[in-house]
Order: C-alpha cells, then structure tokens, then sequence
C-alpha cells in the first residue's frame, strides 16, 4: 500500500532559525495536506497543495509540491516558540477522503 | 459552528474489555473517518463510514468496529481490549467530494489499556 515518510523524525532549533521537513510517498499523489499538532493536541489542518510544482506560502511558512506530485516540504523561516508541534503530511488514499500520514516531525523550538 | 467533538475525553480500561467511543461530525459534514494514533506516530487510518455504512477499511482487526447514525453522529467499538490498543482515538469529519477533502479533526479520545 501507499506509504509517507518524513524527515527528519526530530529537530531542535535556536528560535530564530529556520526550519525544514521533507515528505516522500510511494505513489504519486493526487494532492499533499499538512497537519500541525501540538503537544497533547490533535492534528490541525495547515494547507493542501494540488498542483505539480505549487508553491504557498502562509506568513514565515512555505510548502512546496515536487514536480512528480510525489514529494513535498515544509519551511518556516526565522522559528518562533509558538511553531513548537509536530507536523505531518498526508496524501490521500486513492478513491475515497482517507488519508495516510507520515510519520511526522517533531519540532522544538528553543528560546 | 461546532467543531469535530468526541467523547469521553479520557478513557481506562483493562485487558479483554470492550470500549465505544463517540464522535460528532462539523456541521455540514457527511463522512466520518476514524484513526488510531500511537505515541509518537502518524495517526492510522481505521475505517470510513458514509450514508450510515462502512465505505473503506485500513488494516485494523475484526476486533474494531464503527457506525453511523442518521444525523451522522457516529461510533468506534473495540472489542477484546489489547494492551496495544492503547492510543489517542480521532475523528476526522469531512464532506464527501472526492480523494483528499480535507478531514476536520476532533480532539481525540486517549484509551489507555491496563
């Protein structure tokens, strides 16, 4: 079946710095969704990017779609300690609204 | 407007035991899909319930079983409780368009089995 990974699975950062995570899935994906949880939270939906090669931003966050629609990333420039949570990816299973997750990066975020 | 709600919040149970959780979908929404999130992993797909019937399935035993009520309300019971099943328990509700909707996550019901 489809599978998402993510790296890296844990990062610490000086506040201020920038931050990046990487997703790959197995398939090529119809469109690629970002969650935020944070700690003791549940996922929060970020952005869903459906094109090949989209590019969005949100504030200091940019997600970018690859070309294959296979690969994505998440950067957020000049981390603050509300960025603090975990984020995944999630691309859908083919047919219905399911999604499968990768196993998510943990990012931490030192004052 | 409500959110995704669930209920209870928090849960015990011991070995062997059954459990029903409760989720109530946004308002709007028709499609309730439920996952399972171990400590520190992604959340895990269970079941997708549409028009009160189980529409797809993830890798989950006979053991976990799902329904959807007319108001599309719906519920997870997990029958012969394993140790391993304890996990945070989300409903995710969305409207039925298409792959990919976004899911509208509930905050979740933590199962612990002893």
């Amino acid at each position: 079946g489809q599978q998402v990974m993510q790296i890296p699975q844990y990062q610490h950062v000086q506040e201020g710095e920038d931050f990046t995570t990487y997703c790959n899935s197995s398939t090529t994906l119809s469109n690629i969704q970002w969650y935020k949880q944070r700690p003791g939270g549940h996922p929060v939906f970020l952005i869903q990017l459906v094109k090949s090669g989209e590019v969005k931003k949100q504030k200091r966050l940019t997600f970018q779609f690859g070309e294959a629609k296979k690969n994505s990333s998440l950067h957020i420039t000049a981390t603050q300690t509300t960025d603090v949570g975990t984020y995944f990816c999630a691309g859908p299973d083919s047919g219905y609204s399911t999604l499968t997750f990768g196993k998510g990066t943990m990012l931490l975020v030192s004052p | 407007d409500a959110g995704v709600t669930q209920s209870p919040t928090h849960l015990i149970k011991t070995r062997g035991q059954q459990v029903t959780l409760r989720c109530s979908p946004k308002s709007g929404h028709d499609t309730v899909s439920w996952y399972q999130q171990a400590l520190g992993q992604g959340p895990q797909f269970i079941f997708q319930y549409y028009e009160e019937e189980e529409r797809q399935r993830g890798n989950f035993p006979d053991r976990f079983s799902g329904h959807q009520f007319p108001n599309y309300s719906s519920e997870l019971n997990v029958n012969a409780l394993l140790l391993g099943d304890s996990a945070l328990y989300l409903c995710a509700s969305s409207q039925t368009r298409g792959a990919g909707d976004t899911q509208y996550f509930g905050p979740g019901t933590r199962l612990t089995v002893l």
